[in-house]
Order: C-alpha cells, then sequence, then structure tokens
C-alpha cells in the first residue's frame, strides 16, 4: 500500500492569495496523481490529473507540479468558491489512495 | 453527458443486509471501472474499491476485502456495493465514481462521481 501525507491539513488565505498544497509518497508513482475539490454537502470534482493536467473546465488558476515522490497544487489567486477541502489521490498502484485532505478556509 | 445516479438514503440497523446502487449513463459502461469511496462523517475520502463490468474484475483495498462486496450489472448499466451484516462503523457517505484509465496503463482514477448514499445504521 502506498502511503500519502499531505499538508497542510489546515490553510488559511485570504481572497486574492496564492496557496499551495503538497503531497508526499511513501514510494515514487511517477505522475499518476490527481487532486480533487469537495465543498460542503457535496461530491468531489476532478481538478488535476496526471500531477499537472487541469480537466477540462477547471480555471486555469490551478496548477498542479511534481512526479516521483513530491507533488504540489497551487491556487494562484484565490475566488471566494475556491474555499472548500482538497484531496490528493494516486493511481500508480491499487489500493488507489487518498491524501488525509485540506481544508482552506478564510482568513 | 455522463451521470452517475445513487440510490436514495438507507437507515439500517446493526446486522442487516444492504445493497445500494449507482447507475450510469452517458458512456459506454462496459468501458470504464466504476468504483466505490467511503467518506465517514467529517472525515476524508477512503478508497474502497473497483470493478470493471465488461468482464466484471474486480480489485478491493485491504481495508474493505471481505467487508463488502462490489458488483455490476451490465445490461442495466448499473454497480452495487453490498453488506451482509452492517456495523455502526459503516454509516456512512458513500459515493461511487467512474474510473479513467491512461492510455496503456492499468492505474485508473476517479473522474465522474455520483450525488453520494448516506448510509444510517444504528439500533
Amino acid at each position: 500500500v502506498i502511503w500519502m501525507t499531505q499538508s497542510p491539513s489546515l490553510l488559511s488565505a485570504s481572497t486574492g492569495d496564492r496557496v499551495t498544497i503538497s503531497c508526499r509518497m511513501s514510494q515514487g508513482i511517477s505522475s499518476y496523481l490527481a487532486w480533487y475539490q469537495q465543498k460542503p454537502g457535496k461530491a468531489p470534482e476532478l481538478l488535476i490529473y496526471a500531477a499537472s493536467t487541469l480537466q477540462s473546465g477547471v480555471p486555469s488558476r490551478f496548477s498542479g507540479s511534481g512526479s516521483g515522490t513530491d507533488f504540489t497544487l497551487t491556487i494562484s489567486c484565490l475566488q471566494s468558491e475556491d474555499f472548500a477541502t482538497y484531496y490528493c489521490q494516486q493511481y500508480y498502484s491499487s489500493p488507489y489512495t487518498f491524501g488525509q485532505g485540506t481544508k482552506l478556509e478564510i482568513k | 453527458e455522463v451521470q452517475l445516479v445513487q440510490s436514495g438514503a438507507e437507515v439500517k440497523k446493526p446486522g442487516e443486509s444492504l445493497k445500494i446502487s449507482c447507475k450510469g449513463s452517458g458512456y459506454s459502461f462496459t468501458s470504464y471501472w466504476i468504483g466505490w469511496v467511503r467518506q465517514m462523517p467529517g472525515k476524508g475520502l477512503e478508497w474502497m474499491g473497483i470493478i470493471y463490468p465488461g468482464d466484471s474484475d474486480t480489485r478491493y483495498s485491504p481495508s474493505f476485502q471481505g467487508q463488502v462486496t462490489i458488483s455490476a450489472d451490465k445490461s442495466i448499466s448499473t454497480a452495487y456495493l453490498q453488506w451482509s451484516s452492517l456495523k455502526a462503523s459503516d454509516t456512512a457517505m458513500y459515493y461511487c465514481a467512474r474510473h479513467l484509465s491512461p492510455i496503456g496503463y492499468s492505474g485508473s482514477y476517479p473522474d465522474y462521481w455520483g450525488q453520494g448514499t448516506l448510509v444510517t445504521v444504528s439500533s
């Protein structure tokens, strides 16, 4: 089983800020990493796959980077609708584990 | 348009059995993996397992192996998650999700999600 450490677990920021969320794997996974956004009471939504490819319809202020064991999600200019919880997920090998989540809240 | 529509909320007693469903539409149901993700109250996402409806190949997370059964009926484009004996600790929201495989790779990630089915187990 591949374990992941997602940090921070809680992030306070203001509209317009640039924020980064990290995900570290217990072993290398090439670029087989996805990022999801989940708002309260809603199903998760896919933001990024293959570590850095934006899902269709996702705003360009979201970006992903990394390969191997270290990955980052960056939101370049926070909008009000971006305050949510974010998860990384590896799909290099089954079980396709999720990170613990990062709750992005308004400062 | 890809859609995954899940069955409604359930309230059950410990020891009872349950089968929840997820109906896919807008895509070739037999050509994509489809799986289940658990979210316990106030907690994160846990990947449970997936099935390939085309040949019923199934993969489980070790955490859920033997605890649940994932199945699919390709004739009606529906996937299922089943328990034979529920526990209070099974109380959670369960999401189904279509999984997309990169070309030439066996791994897959959820790209479309159902709306969730809330399962409450209480005496």
